[in-house]
């Protein structure tokens, strides 16, 4: 079982629609990050918080709005998406963002736009 | 060129086989990832290395900081090693982490 749980599973959703992933750890991690990744692809990051902060946004577009309520919660705002932004949507976190900790990885949120 | 090059993009082998697959890299780096990926979609995190050499059961990952060079074995292959097996590296000059493209394992029985 992973230790950072990714919710829902599956998302299918309009173009219109609006729906929120979300993501949480109780690790103690001050560091999320949320990744997308293509079919056959390594994941590409989005954004990265850190200790709450948003400390990196990889000009990501502004229909995926990352949210950090809490250093246990981490969602994705998702509004107005195109079907190109079908992937796998990855939560991870980090003991730190300074690159010494291991990764833990959810196991996803596979999101279809219709 | 790519900062991380896997090789090689795709190994099938025989169930018992000895596995390694490589890893190398161009920038300065705080740590090496290695990182297993199934086709349900969740990675874990296999290593994290940052000089010689880790042991997990039946995995094995070294690393050579000066040749900028890490390898991942896997002794007596099973079909259940069937994966995406990903390195990923920790620029030290940003903390960015650069992913390779992964390597694609079938152990077939």
């Amino acid at each position: 079982d992973t230790e950072v749980t990714q919710t829902p599973k599956h998302l299918v959703m309009g173009m219109t629609n609006k729906k929120s992933l979300k993501c949480e750890q109780h690790m103690g991690h001050r560091a999320m990050y949320w990744y997308k990744q293509k079919a056959k692809k390594p994941p590409e990051l989005m954004f990265v918080y850190s200790y709450e902060k948003l400390s990196i946004n990889e000009s990501v577009p502004s229909r995926f709005s990352p949210e950090c309520p809490n250093s246990s919660l981490l969602n994705l705002h998702l509004h107005a998406l195109q079907p190109e932004d079908s992937a796998l949507y990855l939560c991870a976190s980090s003991q730190t963002d300074r690159g010494t900790s291991p990764l833990h990885f959810g196991n996803g949120t596979r999101l279809t736009v219709t | 060129k790519n900062e991380v090059e896997q090789s090689p993009q795709n190994l099938t082998a025989q169930e018992g086989e000895f596995i390694t697959i490589n890893c190398s890299y161009s920038v300065g780096i705080s740590a090496l990832h290695w990182l297993q990926q199934h086709p349900g979609g969740g990675i874990v995190s296999l290593f994290m290395l940052s000089s010689g050499k880790k042991k997990h059961g039946r995995l094995i990952a070294t690393i050579n900081i000066q040749e900028k060079h890490s390898s991942l074995h896997i002794t007596a292959s099973h079909p259940r090693d069937s994966a995406v097996y990903i390195c990923a590296v920790r620029d030290n000059s940003n903390y960015q982490l650069i992913w390779g493209a992964g390597t694609k394992l079938i152990i077939k029985p």
